[in-house]
C-alpha cells in the first residue's frame, strides 16, 4: 500500500525558513517523480514543485521560484521542500504527491497523495 | 487567475447525472489530452478519479467518466450519490513543465 507521510510544518514568522519532509513507503521510491501541492485555507489546489525520480530535474511554480527548493534522498525514501523567505501568502496545507512515472516531464497526473502538513506564516 | 476555468458550483439530485467542465484559457496548457480530475472531501486529501482525459484508475466507480471537446474537458458523474458530494479539481500541464489546477467545483447533492 502506497503511503506518503508529510512532516515539518508549523508556525513561522515572515522571512523565516522551514523544511518539509515526505516519507514514502509501499513502492520503489526512486522509480517515481514526486511533487508538492499546496492548498491555502478555504482555497483551491496549487502545484508548487516537482522532481524527477533521480532528482536531476526540478520544476517550480513562479510563485515560489527562487525561494523554495525541492530535493530527494532515495536512500531514505524521502522528498523534501526547503522553504525560505516565507510570506503570509505561503500559508497553506502542503501535500506530497506521487507521479506514475520516473520522468517528471511525462508524468501527467498525481496518483497518490499524502494527508498534508500545515504551514502558517504569521508574526 | 487559473489557466483552467471550472464552474464554482454544480448540484444535482440523487440518481441524476451532472457534468463539470474545465476550460483551458491559456495557450500554454499543452497537449490537452492529459487532463486529470481529483475528488476532495472536506478535510481529506485529493483522490485521483480520471487521468489522461478518459482513463479511470482501478477502484474508481464507473459512474465517473471523462471526455474532451476542443479546449474543454469534462467530468461526468452518473447515478449521483450522497457520497459524491465533494470538491472536484481538474489539472493539466503547461509547456514550461509546470502543472496547473482549475479553481475547483463544489458539487452539492440535493
Amino acid at each position: 500500500e502506497v503511503q506518503l507521510l508529510e512532516s515539518g510544518g508549523g508556525l513561522v514568522q515572515p522571512g523565516g525558513s522551514l523544511r518539509l519532509s515526505c516519507a514514502a513507503s509501499g513502492f520503489t521510491f526512486s522509480s517515481y517523480a514526486m511533487s508538492w501541492v499546496r492548498q491555502a485555507p478555504g482555497k483551491g489546489l496549487e502545484w508548487v514543485s516537482g522532481i524527477s525520480g533521480s532528482g536531476g530535474s526540478a520544476y517550480y511554480a513562479d510563485s515560489v521560484k527562487g525561494r523554495f527548493t525541492i530535493s530527494r534522498d532515495n536512500s531514505k525514501n524521502t522528498v523534501y521542500l526547503q522553504m525560505n523567505s516565507l510570506r503570509a501568502e505561503d500559508t497553506a496545507l502542503y501535500y506530497c504527491a506521487k507521479h506514475p512515472s520516473y520522468y517528471y516531464d511525462s508524468s501527467t497526473f498525481f496518483d497518490y497523495w499524502g494527508q498534508g502538513t500545515l504551514v502558517t506564516v504569521s508574526s | 487567475q487559473s489557466a483552467l476555468t471550472q464552474p464554482a458550483s454544480v448540484s444535482g439530485s440523487p440518481g441524476q447525472s451532472i457534468t463539470i467542465s474545465c476550460t483551458a484559457t491559456s495557450s500554454d496548457v499543452g497537449g490537452y489530452n492529459y487532463v486529470s480530475w481529483y475528488q476532495q472531501h472536506p478535510g481529506k486529501a485529493p483522490k485521483l478519479m480520471i487521468y489522461d482525459v478518459i482513463q479511470r484508475p482501478s477502484g474508481v466507480s464507473n459512474r465517473f467518466s471523462g471526455s474532451k471537446s476542443g479546449n474543454t474537458a469534462s467530468l461526468t458523474i452518473s447515478g449521483l450519490q450522497a457520497e459524491d458530494e465533494a470538491d472536484y479539481y481538474c489539472s493539466s500541464y503547461r509547456s514550461s513543465g509546470t502543472r496547473v489546477f482549475g479553481g475547483g467545483t463544489k458539487l452539492t447533492v440535493l
